[in-house]
């Protein structure tokens, strides 16, 4: 089936400009995450939601940054006033709910969005 | 708080040779998941095992297989007679159960280049 989803695949803006990032989970997948991976080094996680809401969002940097699942399937990535420290890949996953115990189930990556604040 | 330390910064090995990837980890959580992921140049990071912390059994799958030690706090991973197309960078991640918190903490890679 297909994977997780997200778009653009790459992002050019200009500092202070808004910009939003998409992300497809894989069909069926109730748990949803965020995380931003700046070159030579591991994934930093942003933010979790297990169906249409935050469970933890203590990854997100600042109140610049934010991010909705309104109907529980797609999530947007959203970052305001963006600054050059925000030029990352910004990489999604998703997993699925059979877990015994919530979100603990393997998380499945996209190919990320690449961007990059001029 | 939780911590992924690897290491070994770059490998480089000969096509059919054997290379392990070290992993080291911190928690005080006594339920948690340990996974290797692997990242090809093309930048998709591609799941490869999971281990959860009540299982110290190590297995072989293929060409991988890990040893996982909760004594040394480490997940071991190796690969079994090396091919080119396995150069990649390797990460070693942590899963902790701490309230509602599911998030992946990743050591900072291991690149494997298999030289032909």
């Amino acid at each position: 089936g297909a994977g997780v989803s997200q778009t653009p695949s790459n992002k050019v803006t200009e500092k202070g400009k808004y910009v939003e990032l998409r992300c497809d989970p894989i069909s069926g997948h109730t748990a949803l995450y965020w995380y931003r991976q700046s070159l030579g080094q591991g994934p930093e996680f942003l933010i979790y939601f297990q169906g249409t809401g935050a469970a933890d969002d203590s990854g997100l940097p600042n109140d610049r940054f934010f991010a909705v699942r309104p109907e529980g399937s797609v999530s947007t990535l959203k970052i305001q006033r963006t600054e050059r420290g925000d030029s990352a890949v910004y990489l999604c996953a998703s997993s699925s709910p059979h877990g015994l115990v919530a979100g603990t189930d393997t998380q499945y990556f996209g190919p990320g969005t690449r961007l990059t604040v001029l | 708080a939780q911590k992924v330390t690897q290491a070994q910064t770059e490998i480089s090995v000969v096509e059919k040779e054997d290379v392990t990837l070290d992993c080291v980890y911190e928690t005080r959580d006594t339920t948690y998941y340990l996974f290797w992921y692997k990242q090809p140049p093309s930048g998709e990071l591609v799941f490869l095992i999971r281990r959860n912390s009540f299982d110290e059994q190590n297995e072989i799958s293929g060409r991988y297989s890990w040893n996982f030690q909760k004594s040394t706090s480490s997940f071991n991973f190796t690969i079994t007679a090396s091919q080119v197309v396995d150069s990649a960078v390797y990460f070693c991640a942590l899963l902790s159960l701490s309230g509602s918190a599911r998030q992946l903490t990743f050591g900072s890679g291991t690149q494997l280049t298999v030289l032909p």
